[in-house]
């Protein structure tokens, strides 16, 4: 079973600043990784998958790269809006298995 | 522009049977390009996914969930239902209907999300 981690548990930033999460998985996982914003009480949305492929609507601030273990995403410039929880996800072809990252929190600092 | 609703009791006692619908709105559940499937979150926790299952009927579940759930799909209500059996207070959770695109196995639809807990 593939692990995903994410580093830092929490990053502190300040507004206007970049911001650098990182997802890392316990064996190649290939580009099937994936990165999805959640706000408080509110669903995930996608922002990237394929590694580096912004999804529909998302913001040129946001960007993603990486391949195999080790995953980047970047927010160039922290907008308000942008202090919440990101995840990372990975699909795993067999055993079908979609498996999550626990999460980075963006705070203000 | 497809939509997701999920709908279902909002509290289940322990060691009864959890049941949820997701209702699908402007869009195909027929198709071969999606995985539906089901996340949870426990409050304050990540991200848990539960199961899917395709246009045909073929479900897979997360194993640690395996023995407890099943998943299944009406087409002609356009519905994806859950059922877990056997509850516990640790399947308390905002429960999450969401659409996987095939291939790419990335989640670019998701419910709002019903709260469930599990008390007696």
């Amino acid at each position: 079973e593939i692990v995903m981690t994410q580093s830092p548990a929490t990053l502190s930033v300040s507004p206007g600043e970049r911001a650098t999460l990182s997802c890392r998985a316990s064996q190649s996982v290939s580009r099937n990784l994936a990165w999805y914003q959640q706000k408080p009480g509110q669903a995930p949305r996608l922002l990237i998958y394929g590694a580096s492929t912004r999804a529909t609507g998302i913001p040129a601030r946001f960007s993603g790269s990486g391949s195999g273990t080790e995953f980047t995403l970047t927010i160039s410039s922290l907008q308000s809006e942008d202090f919440v929880v990101y995840y990372c996800q990975h699909y795993n072809n067999w055993p079908p298995l979609f498996t999550f990252g626990p999460g980075t929190n963006v705070d203000i600092k | 522009q497809a939509q997701l609703q999920e709908s279902g009791p909002g509290l289940v006692k322990p060691s009864q049977t959890l049941s949820l619908t997701c209702t699908v709105s402007g869009g195909s559940i027929s198709s071969g390009d999606y995985y539906w499937s089901w996340i949870r979150q426990s409050p304050g926790k990540g991200l848990e996914w539960i199961g899917y299952i395709f246009y045909s009927g073929n479900a897979y579940y997360n194993p640690s969930l395996k023995t407890r759930v099943t998943i299944f799909l009406d087409t002609s209500k356009k519905q994806i239902s859950l059922r877990l059996s056997s509850v516990t207070a640790a399947d308390t959770a905002v429960y999450y209907c969401a659409r996987a695109q095939s291939p790419g196995y990335y989640f670019d639809l998701w419910g709002r999300g019903t709260l469930v807990t599990v008390s007696s």
